[in-house]
């Protein structure tokens, strides 16, 4: 049973392109979630935290919506770096010490 | 500031031998992690420490252990390596449960 749930893509876009993952996840006592971002064989970073009320940094904005239980990550004006997979992760729930990581969505991003 | 650190960074195995990987953190974090990614696959948690002093089994344990040395320093055992522990290894840290985990840049290990 997976409790978080992506698209594994690929999503292949053009450069400048606004490109859009959503990922669902399935115990509604989750109290924090993240993106994160991995390259090919490298360790995931964190992109962003995602907040109730929604939150931005620079080209990438990050939505909660918790009636449906989905996290959302657009990003705006695709570079060619931003090619990699993106990791949705949910925790916290029950006072849990283990989040739950999401198979990842990737990008592709070409010229 | 290191982060999250693991060594050895590469390394090749007989089956049958044994080794330890070692991470440590330098942001004062009370839980750590380790995961394996296979090809294609996501993160497999494979034991945690929520705080130093205790650790629990994650999703694949079999075949590994873990030390929680003090607050830095979480090492992961295979006793007796087996090809199908093949995998890239990584540790992470988190500062509580709601907070987001960092990870360490991960142990390529091949066992023949």
């Amino acid at each position: 049973r997976k409790e978080v749930e992506q698209d594994p893509g690929p999503f292949n876009v053009p450069e400048g392109a606004t490109v859009a993952f959503n990922c669902t996840y399935s115990n509604s006592a989750s109290q924090s979630f993240f993106w994160y971002r991995q390259d090919c064989r490298k360790e995931p970073k964190l992109l962003m935290s995602v907040y109730s009320s929604g939150n931005e940094d620079g080209r990438f904005t990050a939505q909660l919506n918790r009636a449906s239980q989905y996290i959302s990550l657009l990003i705006r004006d695709s570079k060619l770096s931003d090619s990699a997979t993106y990791l949705c992760v949910a925790g916290g729930a029950g006072g849990s010490y283990i989040p739950t990581f999401g198979r990842g969505t990737s990008l592709i991003v070409h010229p | 500031n290191a982060g999250v650190t693991q060594t050895p960074k590469f390394q090749v195995l007989k089956t049958g031998q044994s080794m330890t990987l070692q991470c440590a953190q330098d942001m004062n974090h009370n839980s750590m992690y380790w995961y394996r990614q296979d090809p294609g696959m996501g993160l497999r948690l494979i034991y945690y420490s929520a705080s130093e002093g205790t650790t629990d089994k994650g999703e694949v344990p079999n075949g590994y252990n873990v030390s929680r040395l003090n607050k830095r320093e979480f090492s992961l055992r295979l006793e007796s390596a087996a090809p199908s522990q093949t995998s890239v290894y990584f540790c992470a840290s988190s500062g509580g449960e709601t907070k987001p985990q960092h990870f360490g840049d991960g142990t390529r290990l091949s066992i023949l």
